[in-house]
């Protein structure tokens, strides 16, 4: 299993313009969610799907859209960035919303100019 | 959402056991205590979780206290690859809140 994937590893972004991040997992996870690292600090949650065509707003959802048609992706559109989104970006899916192992993809490190 | 106390940061030398501490005493009686970690330029990894009574795994311990209001992760033998930032989270059908962790250093 390649476990939770995300593209691309980095991406340069100017002020204004729109982008997607893809996540996808092959466990077949229920859940999966989307986190910003910003630099020293802890992930906070942007947006999250308890299963396709299901998703809600995080802690920080404002500038990101999401959607869920199938269980195996969940990406992640910027409308039009701004250099506050340069962050580090993690998706996260598991077995369900509750007290399950969270997998995390690799990150995609997004600089907005 | 139940907060959380962790120190900074820890040092520890190779080979030697680790205890992290963690301090969340308005945690709700339905709330597992996770922790996860993150090494270097990772996504963090699931390490232990538990509810009331001990836990071990091939990766670590959790010690949790009686009244539930504090919690210790223990790494028996430090190695350098355990040098991480490490997440203490309670949490059950919510969201999952990082803080700001613990930042532990391993030296040879």
């Amino acid at each position: 299993n390649a476990g939770v994937t995300q593209t691309p590893k980095f991406q340069v972004l100017k002020t204004g313009q729109s982008m997607t991040l893809q996540c996808a997992q092959d466990m077949n996870h229920e859940y999966m969610s989307w986190y910003r690292q910003d630099p020293g600090m802890g992930l906070r949650l942007i947006h999250y799907s308890v299963g396709a065509g299901i998703t809600d707003q995080g802690e920080v959802p404002n500038g990101y859209n999401v959607s869920r048609s199938t269980t195996e992706d969940f990406p992640l559109r910027l409308l039009s960035a701004a250099p506050s989104q340069t962050s580090v970006y993690f998706c996260a899916s598991s077995y369900g919303r509750g007290p399950y192992e969270q997998y995390f993809g690799p990150g995609t490190r997004l600089t907005v100019t | 959402d139940a907060k959380t106390t962790q120190p900074n940061s820890m040092e520890s030398n190779e080979e030697e056991p680790v205890h992290l501490p963690c301090n969340h005493s308005t945690i709700s009686g339905t709330d597992y205590i996770h922790w996860y970690r993150q090494l270097p330029s990772q996504g963090p990894e699931y390490v232990i979780h538990g509810l009331t009574s001990n836990v071990n795994n091939r990766m670590a311990s959790l010690a949790i206290a009686e009244d539930r209001k504090s919690s210790t992760l223990i790494l028996h033998r430090a190695t350098l690859r355990d040098a991480a930032v490490y997440y203490c989270i309670p949490y059950n059908n919510n969201d999952m809140r990082f803080g700001a962790g613990t930042r532990l250093t391993v030296k040879p």
